[in-house]
């Protein structure tokens, strides 16, 4: 079966200092990857995508950045965060040819 | 582009009193509606994919319809553990974007 991570669970970090999440996938290959955003009241918003290693595609222009360096690790990163960063970052993924996505548990980041 | 309105915002049932969510989408070629449950503090997790009008999944007390314009969620004789929020999103087109609605929070009081 396929098992989605994602670290830290919570993170509380100043403005201006980096960042970097990290989500692995277990279970399976060449998954597409995506990294949303939730906020409070608000839907899901895609911020990237991936459908493979080096892949990245941006839904919304910002400070934030992705990286896939291997076929199952998904990174979000920062090199300054601001204060309307933080929020609930999910990962998640599918099989490619299918539409159904698997969310891992999140990350709640609170930037103070 | 895609839309999904979900309502009501939320709700709050007693335990054993069904009742229904809506999903209303406008997309411009629909290939797949999605429900999700999420409780609080993490991921959303997968129930149900439809893919046209008229289909039907179960799932234990949940049942999801869908139509050419909306979906629904029937939950019957619900029970305090199916408190959480509900999402529904849709994909279309031949990309692999799926919007999501804001969803509603269903309390379950025993």
């Amino acid at each position: 079966s396929q098992t989605i991570h994602q670290w830290p669970a919570t993170l509380v970090q100043p403005v201006g200092s980096p960042l970097s999440l990290e989500c692995t996938v277990e279970g399976t290959s060449n998954p597409n990857l995506y990294w949303y955003r939730q906020a409070a009241g608000r839907g899901l918003q895609l911020l990237f995508y991936s459908v493979g290693i080096g892949q990245i595609s941006s839904e919304v222009p910002q400070n934030l950045s992705a990286s896939r360096p291997q076929d199952r690790q998904f990174i979000l990163s920062s090199k300054k965060l601001l204060l309307s960063d933080s929020g609930f970052y999910l990962c998640a993924w599918d099989r490619g040819g299918t539409d159904t996505q698997y969310f891992g548990p999140g990350t709640r980041l609170t930037v103070l | 582009e895609d839309q999904v309105t979900q309502s009501p915002e939320a709700l709050r049932l007693q335990e054993g009193e069904s009742s229904s969510l809506n999903c209303s989408y406008t997309v411009s070629g629909l290939r797949g509606l999605f429900w999700y449950r999420q409780d609080p503090g993490k991921g959303p997790e997968f129930l149900f994919t439809l893919y046209s009008a008229g289909e039907e999944k179960e799932k234990e007390r949940l049942k999801a319809t869908l139509t050419k314009k909306e979906s629904f969620l029937h939950i019957t004789a619900p029970k305090p553990e199916d408190s959480a929020t509900y999402l529904c999103a849709v994909t279309s087109g031949g990309y692999q974007k799926v919007t999501f609605g804001i969803g509603t929070k269903l309390q379950v009081i025993p």
